[in-house]
C-alpha cells in the first residue's frame, strides 16, 4: 500500500529565510506526487505536481520540489519565505485507483 | 468560473443525529471526491462519485454514505453521529475519473458533534 510521511509536523522560520519541507513516500509503482497548501479556514490549493519528466518541478508562489526516485522523496523548497506563506502544507501521492493519499501535514510558521 | 462550493460551512449536531452535506463541483466537472480532515487522523479519503456511481471508497463505516445527482452535485450523509465524526469535510471535483485528473477543493464544511 502506498503511504506518505511528512517528517516535520511544525517548521518555524524567519521571514526571507529559505525553507525545506520534507516528504517521503512508499510505492512499488510509478507515482504521481503533489504538494497542497491549506490556509486557515480554507480548502486545499494545489502548489505543484510531479507526473513525469523533469524531476525539478516549479509551482505557484515561488515554491519548487524535487522528485528523487532513489530516495523516494519529494521535498518542497522555497528560497525566501514571506509572512503570507504561513499555512499548513500537505504532500500527497495518487494511488492507482486515482485517489489521493495525504501525509499528516507540516505547519509552516513564518516569523517577522 | 465559480469554484467548488460546499454548504453549509458550519454545522453543529448532537450524538445520534444524522447530517447531510452538499457539494457543487466546478461547472463541467463530473467527478466528486469527499475527504475527512481531523487533527488526529489527518486527511482521509471517504469516497468518489462519477456519473452518479460510486467509483472508489475509503475505509469508513457504513454510517458514511453519499450520492451524486445528474448535474454532478453530490451529497454525503452521516447517520448516528458520534463525537469522533467532528471534522472538516472537504469536497473536491475533477473533470474526469481515474488517474490523473487534478482535483479542486472546496472550503469545507466544519461539523461539530456535541
Amino acid at each position: 500500500a502506498q503511504s506518505v510521511t511528512q517528517l516535520d509536523s511544525q517548521v518555524p522560520v524567519f521571514e526571507e529565510a529559505p525553507v525545506e519541507l520534507r516528504c517521503n513516500y512508499s510505492s512499488s509503482v510509478s507515482v504521481y506526487l503533489f504538494w497542497y497548501v491549506q490556509y486557515p479556514n480554507q480548502g486545499l490549493q494545489l502548489l505543484l505536481k510531479y507526473l513525469s519528466g523533469s524531476t525539478l518541478v516549479k509551482g505557484i508562489n515561488g515554491f519548487e520540489a524535487e522528485f528523487n526516485k532513489s530516495q523516494t522523496s519529494f521535498h518542497l523548497r522555497k528560497p525566501s519565505v514571506h509572512i503570507s506563506d504561513t499555512a499548513e502544507y500537505f504532500c500527497a501521492v495518487e494511488n492507482q485507483g486515482g485517489k489521493l493519499i495525504f501525509g499528516q501535514g507540516t505547519e509552516l510558521s513564518v516569523k517577522p | 468560473k465559480a469554484g467548488v462550493t460546499q454548504t453549509p460551512r458550519y454545522l453543529i449536531k448532537t450524538r445520534g443525529q444524522q447530517v447531510t452535506l452538499s457539494c457543487s463541483p466546478i461547472s463541467g466537472h463530473r467527478s466528486v471526491s469527499w475527504y475527512q480532515q481531523t487533527p488526529g487522523q489527518g486527511l482521509q479519503f471517504l469516497f468518489e462519485y462519477f456519473s452518479e456511481t460510486q467509483r472508489n471508497k475509503g475505509n469508513f463505516p457504513g454510517r458514511f454514505s453519499g450520492r451524486q445527482f445528474s448535474n454532478s452535485r453530490s451529497e454525503m450523509n452521516v447517520s448516528t453521529l458520534e463525537l469522533g465524526d467532528s471534522a472538516l469535510y472537504l469536497c473536491a471535483s475533477s473533470l474526469d475519473f481515474g488517474s490523473y485528473n487534478e482535483q479542486f477543493f472546496g472550503p469545507g464544511t466544519r461539523l461539530t458533534v456535541l
